[in-house]
């Protein structure tokens, strides 16, 4: 199957700074999201992105198709982004639709 | 905002007993799903279900785990004698006809003892 690889794995920031997360996948994609999970474990839709750049705020996220990446990028991070950041994609070769989740960016943001 | 919803949010069940989790899906989609998360590890894919069947399952839905739309708006995942091991996040989500975003639940927590 397909493989999905997040990193860092954990993250520790300052209030107020930025960072970028990265999803490297092994095979073309037809659909490529982020999610936020919350404290309460809920996953909060960030960005449906299978190719381009997208903007949401401080969130913004591009995904590359042809190079299997895809990059999400926090600016002046606030405490309430602390979670797990997850990129799902699904793999156009089989005509699957399920997503497969990579393992999470764990970040904290400490004030 | 059209969202999908989950009942219970939480539910704790003997080993052995059988659970329903329930999903109520955005109302125009076409494409259900659930997926499950054990403690600190990733989401894993466990079945897909369009026009009153299932389309894709991961090799997680054995024949302990089945799956209903038994009207127009529920959703249900049945797992007939649970194990200590079922015990996770069970999500349910949704897509629209063209399988382009999904959406999902606020999970249901399920603990088995």
């Amino acid at each position: 199957g397909i493989q999905v690889e997040q990193s860092p794995p954990d993250l520790i920031l300052q209030e107020g700074a930025n960072s970028t997360l990265r999803c490297n996948f092994s095979d073309s994609v037809n659909n490529l999201q982020w999610f936020h999970q919350n404290p309460w474990g809920q996953l909060i839709n960030l960005f449906y992105i299978p190719s381009g750049t997208k903007q949401n705020g401080r969130l913004s996220a591009t995904t590359v198709a042809t190079e299997r990446y895809s990059l999400l990028y926090i600016s002046s991070s606030q405490t309430t982004d602390s979670g797990v950041y997850f990129c799902a994609l699904a793999y156009s070769g089989a005509g699957s639709y399920q997503l497969t989740f990579g393992k999470g960016t764990k970040l904290s943001v400490i004030p | 905002e059209p969202e999908v919803t989950q009942t219970p949010s939480h539910q704790v069940t003997q080993m052995g007993q059988e659970v329903i989790l329930r999903c109520v899906p955005i109302s125009n989609h076409l494409y259900f799903y659930w997926y499950r998360q054990i403690l600190g590890q990733k989401v894993e894919f466990l079945v897909s279900f369009y026009n009153n069947e299932i389309s894709e399952k991961s090799e997680i839905f054995d024949d302990q785990f089945s799956v209903e739309r038994p009207d127009g708006s529920n959703f249900t995942l049945k797992i007939r004698s649970t194990k200590l091991e079922d015990s996770a996040m069970y999500f349910c989500a949704s897509t629209p006809q063209g399988h382009t975003e999904a959406f999902f639940g606020q999970g249901t927590r399920l603990t088995v003892v």
